[in-house]
């Protein structure tokens, strides 16, 4: 199975801040990589897809980068609905496997 | 609109099983698969397999093979999916999601359905 890490599981930031959370893959996974913003009792929304393809409707502000083992999502000034938990998820090979989430905390 | 509603909470025994449907609407059923995800309560997401409403094909994550049963009735857009011998361990929110193919990121997503297991 294909491990995803990410880092940091937590952080606390400020309305306006560039935020930045990063996911690792245990192997290549080309740009198979996807984000997700979760807030409590609700289902995950997607953000990104295929590493850095913006989803329809998703701010702007939200952006991904990244191929291979190593990815960032990237909130360039943070607002207050952007505070939540955030996973990635591979697509590459099943079993699908997500990351175990970073929460974003004021 | 394209909306995937799933059966209420559920309350169960350990040894008991589980089903949760996954009703669509707004799209042609047939044309995506149905994944299935669980997330135990602060816990992260936990993908468990996916249908191929078309055919009927499934394929499951290693550690649910042999207790869960993914099943559809296409004249009513909905997917099931029924976990047995409960564990404690299965106390988790049950949610179905919407995708292409069997390797897929999720658009769309049900509500989740809250399954709770004690005696």
């Amino acid at each position: 199975d294909i491990q995803m890490t990410q880092s940091p599981s937590s952080l606390s930031a400020s309305v306006g801040d560039r935020v930045t959370i990063t996911c690792r893959a245990s192997q290549s996974i080309s740009h198979y990589l996807n984000w997700y913003q979760q807030k409590p009792g609700k289902a995950p929304k997607l953000l990104i897809y295929a590493a850095a393809s913006l989803q329809s409707g998703v701010p702007s502000r939200f952006s991904g980068s990244g191929s291979g083992t190593d990815f960032t999502l990237t909130i360039s000034s943070l607002q207050p609905e952007d505070f939540a938990t955030y996973f990635c998820q591979q697509n590459d090979a099943t079993p699908l496997t997500f990351g175990g989430g970073t929460k974003v905390e004021i | 609109q394209v909306q995937l509603v799933q059966s209420g909470a559920e309350v169960k025994k350990p040894g008991a099983s589980v089903k949760v449907s996954c009703k669509a609407s707004g799209y042609s059923f047939t044309d995506y698969f149905v994944h299935w995800v669980r997330q135990a309560p602060g816990q992260g997401l936990e993908w468990m397999g996916w249908m191929n409403t078309n055919s009927g094909g499934t394929n499951f994550a290693q550690q649910f093979q042999g207790r869960v049963t993914l099943t559809r009735d296409t004249s009513i857009s909905t997917a099931y999916m029924e976990l047995s011998r409960l564990r404690s361990d299965d106390a988790a929110v049950y949610f179905c999601a919407r995708g292409d193919s069997p390797h897929d990121f999720f658009e769309i997503w049900g509500q989740g359905t809250m399954v709770t297991v004690s005696s």
